[in-house]
């Protein structure tokens, strides 16, 4: 159950802010939503995570809307090297399986210089 | 340098054969993740464990086994018994305790000839 569903492709001129959209109807109130991205035959790397409050750091703004049922993730200024999957997850935790990450399937975003 | 080390990147192996990957941290993360990850695809879980000598399975377990005997080290076998092992194969860890990122490993890329 991937608990999240996104567009499966997007593009993004260079230098432009790219708008990654998630949608997550059926997170539950401590379900915190992550996002990864994946260069071609890498292991995912983190970009940011959020509850409900929008967050922002060095790679990335996060927004959330206010039901918390989607979320938003803003490049700011798009590089080449942006050009990978995007993957939105659901985090839950439970004291007996701990952390569970639910990937989707993921946008695979391209730049366009 | 801490993070996770996944060898070989990539793996051969013919047909009937068993085959281990191997997953190690030097991050003292509590929790072990094996994923599945076939071309197009997200990432579907296969074993996870959360302490030493303790694992459970994934989504996708059939086929799998796994061992935690040392809180760095997580290997997975590919048995015979997996129909469809060819695939890229990634491992991760996190710390329990708290709100924090999944750490992922380079990835094991495994072709059954």
């Amino acid at each position: 159950d991937a608990k999240t569903t996104q567009p499966p492709s997007m593009d993004c001129a260079e230098g432009r802010a790219a708008n990654l959209p998630c949608n997550h109807s059926t997170i539950s109130g401590n379900e915190y939503v992550y996002w990864y991205r994946q260069i071609h035959s890498q292991g995912p790397q983190y970009i940011i995570h959020g509850l409900k409050n929008n967050e922002t750091n060095e790679m990335a703004s996060l927004i959330i809307t206010e039901d918390r049922k989607s979320s938003t993730l803003i490049l700011p200024h798009a590089t080449l090297r942006d050009t990978a999957v995007y993957y939105c997850i659901v985090r839950v935790f439970a004291l007996n399986t701990g952390n569970q990450f639910y990937f989707g399937t993921g946008t695979s975003l391209t730049v366009i210089p | 340098d801490g993070g996770i080390t996944q060898s070989p990147k990539y793996l051969f192996r013919k047909e009937g054969q068993n085959v281990t990957l191997s997953c190690e941290q030097n991050l003292n993360h509590d929790a072990m993740y094996w994923y599945r990850q076939d071309p197009g695809q997200g990432l579907r879980l296969i074993y996870y464990s959360q302490i030493v000598n303790d694992f459970q399975k994934g989504d996708i377990a059939e086929g799998y086994s796994v061992s935690r005997e040392k809180k760095e080290s997580f290997p997975l076998t590919v048995t015979s018994a997996q129909k469809n092992p060819t695939a890229f194969y990634l491992c991760a860890s996190t710390i329990n305790a708290g709100v924090n990122e999944q750490f992922f490993g380079p990835g094991t890329r495994l072709t059954v000839l």
